[in-house]
């Protein structure tokens, strides 16, 4: 089955130390998303890949960054994680943007 | 004025009864709707999309579009305990480019 996967499922990292969430697709969709979502709030867009271009929001942080090496693959690097960035985080893909976001099962961040 | 509005909830209905979600937006351009599923600790899954004014039905699920109205809704006829959870509205913005805009989910107790 066609879907998108998310690794690790479950990350500690200490304060500060640099981690990287990785996501995959298999659905050969063109977009890519990152969001992170934390306990009763709703998913948070960090940025978006449309193919190969790269779109931040406005009020992401410098701490995240984000690779697309191919289509099937992006990153998300946490450069000096704090303890306000543990939560969820999850990865999407859409057709063209304009269809149906599909997610990951998500990546959850613990920072100690 | 919030982008997406959903009443938080809890909404609580009887096993076997119809559960109704309800949404507004504010971009009277928008094209396209959509209501997740998110079970505690998991990603959110989709269960519509609706793109045109009016009813679609998906098995027990109904999501209904008013435009006119700014108003998307999801019915749940014979409500099981296993939909207990939150549903998320997510509306595409007008602007073209893929960002979803969600409401702050509805979180549904379903008691049997």
């Amino acid at each position: 089955d066609a879907m998108v996967i998310q690794n690790p499922r479950y990350q500690v990292t200490q304060f500060g130390k640099p981690v990287t969430l990785s996501c995959s697709q298999t659905l050969n969709h063109n977009v890519m998303y990152w969001y992170q979502q934390k306990s009763s709030q709703a998913p948070k867009l960090l940025f978006h890949y449309y193919d190969k271009d790269f779109n931040n929001e406005a009020d992401t942080p410098d701490n995240f960054q984000s690779r697309r090496p191919n289509t099937s693959f992006c990153f998300l690097d946490i450069r000096s994680p704090g303890l306000g960035d543990a939560a969820m985080y999850l990865c999407a893909t859409s057709r063209d943007g304009a269809y149906e976001q599909y997610f990951g099962p998500g990546t959850r961040l613990t920072v100690t | 004025q919030k982008e997406v509005e959903q009443n938080s909830g809890p909404l609580s209905v009887p096993e076997g009864a119809i559960a109704s979600l309800n949404c507004t937006y504010s971009d009277r351009g928008s094209q396209s709707f959509f209501w997740y599923r998110q079970y505690s600790g998991k990603s959110p899954e989709l269960i519509m999309s609706i793109y045109s004014n009016g009813d679609k039905e998906d098995g027990r699920f109904t999501a209904q579009l008013n435009k006119a109205s700014q108003y998307v809704s999801l019915l749940i006829r014979d409500s099981q305990p296993s939909d207990s959870a939150t549903y998320l509205c997510a509306v595409l913005g007008s602007s073209n480019t893929g960002k979803l805009i969600f409401g702050q989910g509805t979180t549904l107790q379903v008691k049997p």
